[in-house]
């Protein structure tokens, strides 16, 4: 089946303390993003990867870092989480081309930073 | 800067009536359009894009949205609203080339409700 997997789905943590969410994908895709969801602001994205070893900032990029060593995985990292990374955050991937192009979204991480 | 609005918050529809979830957008360069929706609890779906040719595309579960490069806007519609339409529908852009080539921004979202 294809699908993008994200683990932890719920997380619950204390301020500067390392946390790493895991998202791979099983699709070959080229395309992978990371996105958190908040009230009233829709998504956002982070950080984006259009292949591996080749990832750049999205929006909202501070406080979190990415890494693309295999094609199917892209793990976020938070080095020293703060409260107010507390969200709903999403992993993505994509083909980028035409009528491939469409992003299958993971089922979400739920953040909970004290 | 990029931008996607969703004007509304909420849209109340009844069962049958026809439906319309508005989205506009402020881009340089030529954009790929996307819908998207979320079930309560659950991740982002796909419904259906525009990125070239014929300004009507149609998607999944009977939607359709109209591209209008005149008044940059992308409105999704449905002839004909379920119940089970209910939930939360976000509007997404990609541009073309550019700086911000390859990244996406998203519409804070659009809650809809159909009532029986």
């Amino acid at each position: 089946e294809a699908q993008v997997t994200q683990n932890p789905r719920y997380l619950i943590t204390v301020t500067g303390k390392k946390l790493t969410v895991t998202c791979s994908q099983n699709m070959n895709h080229e395309y992978m993003s990371w996105y958190r969801q908040d009230p009233g602001l829709g998504l956002r994205q982070i950080y984006y990867s259009m292949n591996v070893e080749v990832t750049d900032k999205g929006d909202v990029p501070e406080g979190y870092k990415v890494s693309r060593k295999e094609k199917r995985n892209f793990p976020l990292i938070l080095e020293s989480p703060s409260p107010n990374q507390t969200s709903l955050y999403f992993c993505a991937s994509s083909f980028l081309a035409g009528d491939r192009e469409t992003q299958y979204f993971g089922p979400g991480t739920r953040l909970l930073v004290l | 800067a990029q931008s996607v609005a969703q004007p509304e918050d909420q849209v109340n529809v009844a069962e049958g009536n026809p439906l319309t979830v508005k989205c506009t957008y402020s881009v340089s360069g030529n954009p790929y359009l996307f819908w998207y929706v979320q079930y309560p609890n659950r991740g982002l779906q796909f419904l259906l894009k525009y990125i070239t040719g014929d300004n009507l595309v149609k998607g999944s579960y009977g939607f359709e949205a109209e591209f209008n490069k005149s008044q940059t806007s992308f409105h999704l519609k449905k002839p004909s609203a379920l119940v089970s339409d209910s939930a939360l529908y976000f509007c997404a852009v990609r541009v073309k080339g550019g700086y911000n080539f390859n990244k996406f921004y998203f519409g804070s979202g659009t809650k809809l409700n159909v009532k029986p």
